[in-house]
């Protein structure tokens, strides 16, 4: 089976740093994702990360350790747009779906950025 | 230019209706999806679908049944609505191969359809 935790909430002031952690179990792992969830629209595409290490995109970086089943969002110089839940999901390859294994979301993270 | 979309935006209806969400991908892509996110949020996989495979998640009710047209559509028909089948179903669509290579084969969201089964 499969498992995937990431804190309900954090809050943080803009400007600031905040890093979201995710732990996972997975029997097939196939890769870990970020995915940002404003309120009442879809999840958009953040990052993905399928070795170890860490992947950096503008004011988002994410890292992986395989070994810990272990990831992180790192978010830099907060934004009040940056208010959102954010979901980690990994591909579990032990659970077929698309063409390298479904997608398992955690239940994501609601972030609030306070002036 | 929407890459994947969805219709209606908003459903509501009775219980024991049937009632069909239509989605449509101009990606090109080669495989789609079903999710369901509930009230908490969580955002569950209900099917995949490419021109080879049906995945069905074991968890849904046979009620749901993808339909599938052509590679570009993903339709989702739900017979004899039940309360808990409110929630906000979300398609998806994703592309394995990129000129040869496998590619991550990130999965890209349509703008969801919110469904009250009242």
């Amino acid at each position: 089976g499969q498992n995937i935790d990431q804190p309900t909430e954090m809050t943080a002031t803009e400007g600031a740093i905040v890093q979201i952690n995710c732990t996972y179990q997975t029997s097939g792992f196939n890769g870990l994702f970020w995915y940002q969830q404003h309120a009442g629209e879809a999840p958009t595409f953040l990052s993905y990360n399928v070795l170890d290490g860490l992947e950096e995109k503008g004011r988002f970086s994410s890292f992986l350790s395989r070994s810990k089943g272990y990831s992180y969002l790192l978010l830099k110089e907060l934004q009040m747009k940056d208010s959102a839940s954010y979901l980690c999901a990994v591909r579990d390859l032990s659970r077929r779906g698309g063409s390298q294994g479904n997608l398992i979301f955690g239940k994501g993270t609601k972030l609030s950025v306070k002036p | 230019d929407t890459a994947v979309s969805q219709t209606p935006k908003y459903l509501v209806t009775q219980m024991g209706n049937d009632k069909s969400i239509k989605c449509e991908q101009n990606l090109g892509h080669d495989t789609m999806y079903w999710y369901k996110q509930d009230s908490k949020k969580f955002l569950k996989i209900m099917f995949s679908y490419n021109n080879k495979e049906l995945i069905i998640n074991e968890t849904v009710p046979n009620r749901f049944s993808p339909k599938s047209p052509d590679k570009a559509h993903l339709n989702l028909h739900i017979n004899s609505l039940e309360l808990g089948d409110s929630a906000v179903y979300f398609c998806a669509s994703s592309q394995a191969r990129t000129s040869g290579v496998w590619g991550p084969d990130t999965q890209y969201f349509g703008p969801g359809t919110r469904l009250t089964v009242l």
